[in-house]
């Protein structure tokens, strides 16, 4: 079955330090890879997409995520965190389930807390 | 913003009573969903429609209907609220042509005492 990992609960960073977010997902076709997040009390903002193409995609308020198939990753990453950066954010996977629809399977999310 | 918006924003009901969240989107698009949101459980897809009168099951549907008689409306209805339906819900909408990607509403606290 479809499945997405986020190994990590919750991470914390020092304002201005490197950010990489961790994902796994398992999917048997080429994968749509989605990177969501959500500020306290918000709805989910997309930050980036990969479809097909260039394996490194760049996304909204400066993040990057690079897709590795050998490994089954789609990692998300900033080389500057900003305080305004702390939020949750959510990986996710399109996934076709045999019928007539595909449909996200998020993963259980990474609380990014962020150090004066 | 993609033009959804969720009503109410908040709300709260006592066990045993029916519910009805409405979504509402200006964007005309066909495909609506409904999810929710639990910690440690990320978001789990409820019920989403593909077009007017037609809608599926997604994984935690047990509990919950749809209805969807607008294109840009997609009401979801507890028929009888649980405490384990505490939960946040989510509305989206998918982008035509963009497969998968999908935009969220602001969500509805719902709480079942």
């Amino acid at each position: 079955a479809q499945s997405v990992t986020q190994p990590d609960i919750h991470i914390t960073v020092s304002e201005g330090a490197s950010l990489e977010l961790r994902c796994n997902y398992s999917y048997g076709a080429t994968p749509y890879l989605f990177w969501y997040v959500q500020s306290p009390g918000q709805g989910l903002q997309l930050l980036l997409k990969y479809f097909s193409g260039d394996t490194l995609v760049q996304g909204i308020k400066g993040f990057e995520a690079e897709f590795k198939r050998s490994q089954s990753s789609f990692n998300l990453r900033k080389p500057s965190v900003h305080w305004s950066d702390a939020a949750e954010y959510f990986c996710a996977v399109g996934a076709w389930d045999g019928g007539s629809q595909g449909n996200l399977i998020f993963g259980k999310g990474t609380k990014l807390s962020v150090k004066p | 913003d993609a033009g959804i918006t969720q009503s109410p924003r908040h709300k709260v009901t006592e066990t045993g009573t029916p519910v009805t969240l409405r979504c509402h989107q200006t964007e005309n698009h066909r495909y609506m969903y409904w999810y929710r949101q639990d910690p440690g459980h990320g978001l789990r897809l409820i019920h989403y429609s593909y077009g007017v009168k037609d809608t599926d099951k997604g994984e935690v549907s047990d509990g919950y209907s749809v209805s969807r008689s607008k294109t840009e409306d997609f009401l979801l209805t507890l028929e009888s609220a649980t405490s384990s339906q505490t939960s946040v819900y989510f509305c989206a909408i998918s982008v035509p042509g963009q497969p998968y990607e999908q935009y969220f509403g602001p969500g509805t606290r719902l709480t079942v005492t």
